[in-house]
């Protein structure tokens, strides 16, 4: 258990709907990360959080958006979804930038 | 950005066997993490290993920064190693907290 907590686990939705996929950072983790993880793109970052500020930006799209609150829970928001949006969506955990990532378990979405 | 490269993409070990696999990246780095996801999906994290040489059980992992390259190491396989094992590094050049991955190597060890 890397004490990273991601809900819900699994998620189907039909195109065009919004989800929001939920994160719980390691216990003193001040930096949540975001990461997309599918069959033809691999594992790919998406956005980075610190202390509730947005700190770094990757290959995120603009219908997804992020946020860090002030407990330093993050919530990842996908909208318009798209069958190519099916995907597992990582959330990790780090104690300082660049620090040794934690990975939660995956919510894994699926857009039918 | 940074590319990273690992080889093989795929390896077949039988139980007992020692292998090792490889990192390559474009640019210069200061943060290098080896990942391994097993059959059940979850990301565990083996190294944080900017530079050096580090052990844990029977995984070590090399990195040699200025060539830009890292290792890792498993010895006497288990079928509880199979899965598929990432590096992920960050530089100056995306950020290093930006952590980019490899493709990976898939690794199956058979009984």
């Amino acid at each position: 258990d890397s004490g990273v907590t991601q809900t819900p686990k699994h998620l189907i939705t039909a195109t065009g709907q919004r989800v929001t996929l939920r994160c719980s950072p390691r216990s003193g983790d001040l930096s949540v990360y975001w990461y997309q993880q599918s069959l033809d793109q691999g594992l790919q970052f998406l956005i980075q959080y610190y202390n509730g500020e947005e700190r770094a930006k990757g290959n995120i799209l603009e219908r997804f958006s992020a946020q860090q609150f002030p407990d330093l829970h993050s919530e990842l928001n996908l909208s318009s979804l798209e069958l190519g949006d099916s995907a597992l969506y990582f959330c990790a955990s780090s104690n300082h930038h660049g620090g040794k990532l934690f990975f939660g378990e995956g919510s894994r979405l699926t857009v039918l | 950005g940074i590319q990273v490269e690992q080889s093989p993409p795929d390896l077949i070990l039988q139980e007992g066997a020692n292998s090792t696999l490889r990192c390559n990246f474009s640019d210069s780095v200061n943060n290098l993490q080896w990942f391994h996801q097993n059959p059940w999906g979850q990301l565990i994290n083996l190294f944080y290993i900017p530079s050096g040489t580090k052990q844990n059980g029977r995984l070590s992992a090399t990195t040699v920064a200025t060539e830009r390259y890292s290792l890792l190491y498993i010895s006497s396989s288990q079928t509880t190693d199979s899965g598929v094992y990432f590096c992920a590094v960050g530089g100056r050049s995306g950020g290093y907290n930006k952590l980019i991955f490899g493709a990976g190597t898939r690794l199956a060890v058979h009984p």
